[in-house]
């Protein structure tokens, strides 16, 4: 069964350093999303994207997050200058029709 | 804003026992509701979904949820629990995005613990 996969599992990155998280959606999937959960918290979307654009974002997603989708199987996330703040499980999820999403296992992200 | 509420944090029950997990939503239009489930160091798993129709909705490993309008609830069940559904689960209501697809919301989880 086809499966989005992401990496890394962990990342460890010291505070304004930059981080980019990788995602490889589901092969046929046309919309493509990024939430976090921090630690004890919910878990929250950040962005959606579709047609190589993004189509919302979340008042999290300020200018140091960006999403690219750099070719035709992989779809990323970097944060330009991390902050303590932005220690969480990132999530990819992937949707074909943009109904029901598909989330990978997750990538912890530890800043120091 | 679209809202979800899952009024229980910890569930514990016996294996064989049955189970009903609470979920209600507050969204402006005709929802579309999820049910995830998570265990430990794992991704978010799709146990069912609500679009339209059908209000009794069943989905993977024996869960169904069933819709009521009338409550804003989409509550899981399964009537037999087995150890292995031991985890954290997620309801989540969907927001149509008029660039298409849809951002999911989610609430805060309900831990589930089966007892041997």
């Amino acid at each position: 069964e086809p499966e989005v996969t992401q990496t890394p599992s962990h990342q460890v990155t010291q505070m304004g350093q930059e981080v980019i998280l990788r995602c490889v959606p589901i092969s046929n999937h046309l919309y493509f999303y990024w939430y976090r959960q921090i630690l004890g918290q919910k878990v929250e979307f950040l962005v959606s994207f579709y047609n190589n654009e993004i189509s919302e974002k979340s008042e999290i997603f300020d200018d140091q997050f960006s999403v690219e989708r750099p070719d035709g199987s992989n779809f990323t996330l970097k944060i330009r200058s991390t902050k303590l703040e932005d220690s969480a499980m990132y999530f990819c999820a992937s949707s074909e029709r943009g109904r029901e999403q598909y989330f990978g296992p997750g990538t912890r992200l530890t800043v120091t | 804003a679209q809202s979800v509420t899952q009024p229980d944090i910890h569930i514990t029950v016996s294996e064989g026992a049955s189970l009903e997990l609470r979920c209600n939503y507050s969204y402006g239009a005709t929802p579309y509701l999820f049910w995830y489930v998570q265990s430990p160091g794992q991704g978010l798993q799709l146990l069912l979904k609500y679009f339209s129709g059908d209000t009794l909705v069943q989905g993977i490993k024996g869960f169904e949820a069933e819709f009521k309008r009338s409550q804003s609830s989409f509550n899981l069940r399964k009537p037999s629990v087995h150890w292995s559904d031991a985890a954290e689960y997620f309801c989540a209501v969907g927001d149509l995005l008029t660039g298409g697809g849809n951002k999911l919301t989610f609430g805060t989880g309900t831990q589930l613990k089966v007892e041997l």
